[in-house]
Order: structure tokens, then sequence, then C-alpha cells
């Protein structure tokens, strides 16, 4: 059954280092989300993909984040600066053909800033 | 804007028992409702889903949940719980149409215990 993949698992980081974070959604599917969830948190809203731009954002998501598509597989997460209150597990998803399908997440990534 | 309740953080049941998880949530519109769940170490896991239709919606794992538009709930529910229902559940509320573009709001999320 095809799933999402996300590398790493865990990376940790110094404070105002870049991170990049992986994902890989499901073939054929052609929108892309961002969460994360802080320990003990809800699971929250980062951001939206699709057709090869941002469709829409949270607050969260101000100008240290960034989203792209490379190469029509991969869907990146950039933090351009990171702060300790970036620490929190980040999760992609992907969705097939329209904004109601399914969202099928990944394992996640857990950043550790320090 | 919408949002989420779970209001019980943990629940713990005996294997056997029957389980209902409770939700609220609060959407202008017709909601798009979800549960998934959570297993240490894993991803979120879709367990059922409400789009539209019968308001008794059948899950995976013999899970199930019920849209109550009046009281603005879907509650999951399971008759007899397994121990390898341990977990954390979400429930999410989805927005779609206009200058949304599937969005998934969170609740808090129930961790569920199961003793044997």
């Amino acid at each position: 059954e095809p799933e999402v993949t996300q590398t790493p698992s865990h990376q940790v980081t110094q404070m105002g280092q870049e991170v990049i974070l992986r994902c890989v959604p499901i073939s054929n599917h052609l929108y892309f989300y961002w969460y994360r969830q802080i320990l003990g948190q809800k699971v929250e809203f980062l951001v939206s993909f699709y057709n090869n731009e941002i469709s829409e954002k949270s607050e969260i998501f101000d100008d240290q984040f960034s989203v792209e598509r490379p190469d029509g597989s991969n869907f990146t997460l950039k933090i351009r600066s990171t702060k300790l209150e970036d620490s929190a597990m980040y999760f992609c998803a992907s969705a097939a053909f329209a904004s109601t399908d399914t969202q099928y997440f990944g394992p996640g990534t857990r950043l550790t800033v320090l | 804007a919408q949002s989420v309740t779970q209001p019980d953080i943990h629940i713990t049941v005996s294997e056997g028992a029957s389980l209902e998880l409770r939700c609220n949530y609060s959407y202008g519109a017709t909601p798009y409702l979800f549960w998934y769940v959570q297993s240490p170490g894993q991803g979120l896991q879709l367990l059922l889903k409400y789009f539209s239709g019968d308001t008794l919606v059948q899950g995976i794992k013999g899970f199930e949940a019920e849209f109550k538009r009046s009281q603005s709930s879907f509650n999951l529910r399971k008759p007899s719980v397994h121990w390898s229902d341990a977990a954390e559940y979400f429930c999410a509320v989805g927005a779609a149409g206009g200058t949304s573009y599937g969005k998934l709001t969170f609740g808090q999320g129930t961790i569920l215990t199961v003793h044997p």
C-alpha cells in the first residue's frame, strides 16, 4: 500500500541553523501539507501546497519557513534559522485529487533545537 | 474559525469493554470530520471520516462514529476494546471550498489505556 515517507526520523540542530525536512508524498497525489505537534500539544496546520504554490498557510508559517517541491516527488519544509520553540514533531501529509480527500500522513520528523 | 474539543485527555478501559471517545467541533458550514489514531512512534492513521450522507460511519478496526449536527459532535465508539487499541486518538475537522484547501484542525487528543 502506498505511503508517505519522511526523512530524517529525528533531526537535532543548533539554534540559528537551517534545517530541511523531507517528505515523499504518495505518487499521483496533488495536495500536500505540513503539520507540526509540539510535545503535549495539538497537531497544528502549517501550510498547504497545490499546483506548485502555497494555497494556505497558518500564522505559525512566517518568513522563516518555506516549502517547495523541487523535483516532482519530494516535498520539503525548510526552516531558515531555527529557534528553540521550533522543536516539535513535523508531519507531512498528502491527498489525492481534492482538498476534501483523505490526508495520508507520514511517520513524522522529530526536530530538536538546542 | 473552526475548532475541535476532545474533553477527555486520558481514558482507561478494560479489555473487552465498550469505548466512547468524545469530540465536539465548531465550524460554520457542513464539516468534514475525521478520526485519526497515533501509536507511539507512528504517524497518524485514518480510522474513519464523515463527509455527507449516513451519519453513522464505519471505520477500520471495528470503530464507528456518529455525526450529530444538533450537538456538534462526532463521537467515536467501539463495542469491545482490544489491548492493541491503546494509542492516542485525534478528532479533526476539515475545511474545503472557498479559500480553503483542506486544512485540518485537530483536537487535543485522547490517550487510551487498555487494562488486561
